[in-house]
């Protein structure tokens, strides 16, 4: 079984300061890397992926995540925010065989002009 | 890019009635669907996951008699919340994907308030 564990429910910080948003994970399989984001009243949308290969994966809108298998864990930073990066970020991992998502309880990103 | 399209975005219903939600992919063939439900301030939670053809396999705890999966195309799935009761207004999303191993794309979920 996996699970993610995403510390922080919210996270205020001043618009162009960097960020970190943290994910630890657990699974006794190997497992896929996501991080998504929701703006209000809105789906899903992929920021980025870990599936194999360099363990620093760059997405869209200048977000990060560098992939540590010792420490189980997915972090994912922004060197310099903007405001409409306020949302709620989504941590999870699948299953290599099954493709089944666990999703963290989400992180809300709120910056502060 | 691939794009996973819900509707309706908004419905809301009595209590007693069903409800349908579609999710289509819109520009490719969908093998694979899975369901989640999203309570207010929470994180997802994987309901069901639907096979072209063959019957969904439901989560535990998930009643499969009230949330019906149809997935009867490759590009259609449908949830149907039978006999609707206010403790299943949420936030239902739905994700789809063409074959295993490639990229899971999000619908763009769907409210569902049952008053």
């Amino acid at each position: 079984a996996q699970s993610v564990t995403q510390l922080d429910s919210q996270v205020p910080v001043f618009e162009e300061a960097p960020v970190e948003l943290r994910c630890n994970y657990s699974s006794s399989v190997s497992v896929y890397l996501f991080w998504y984001v929701q703006y209000p009243n809105q789906g899903l949308q992929l920021l980025l992926k870990y599936l194999s290969g360099s363990t620093l994966v760059k997405g869209i809108n200048g977000f990060e995540a560098e992939f540590n298998k010792s420490q189980t864990s997915f972090h994912l930073r922004k060197p310099s925010v903007h405001i409409s990066d306020t949302a709620e970020y989504f941590c999870a991992v699948s299953d290599k065989r099954t493709y089944k998502y666990i999703f963290g309880t989400g992180t809300r990103l709120k910056v502060l002009a | 890019g691939a794009v996973v399209s819900q509707h309706p975005s908004w419905v809301i219903c009595k209590s007693g009635t069903s409800v349908k939600i579609e999710c289509r992919s819109l520009d490719f063939q969908a093998t694979t669907m899975f369901w989640y439900r999203q309570f207010p301030k929470q994180s997802l939670m994987l309901m069901a996951t639907s096979n072209e053809g063959s019957k969904a396999t439901y989560e535990q705890g998930v009643e499969k008699d009230k949330f019906l999966i149809n997935h009867a195309s490759l590009t259609l799935s449908t949830l149907t919340v039978t006999s609707a009761h206010p403790e299943d207004s949420s936030f239902y999303i739905c994700s789809a994907q063409q074959g295993i191993g490639n990229t899971i794309y999000f619908g763009e979920g769907s409210w569902l308030t049952v008053v």
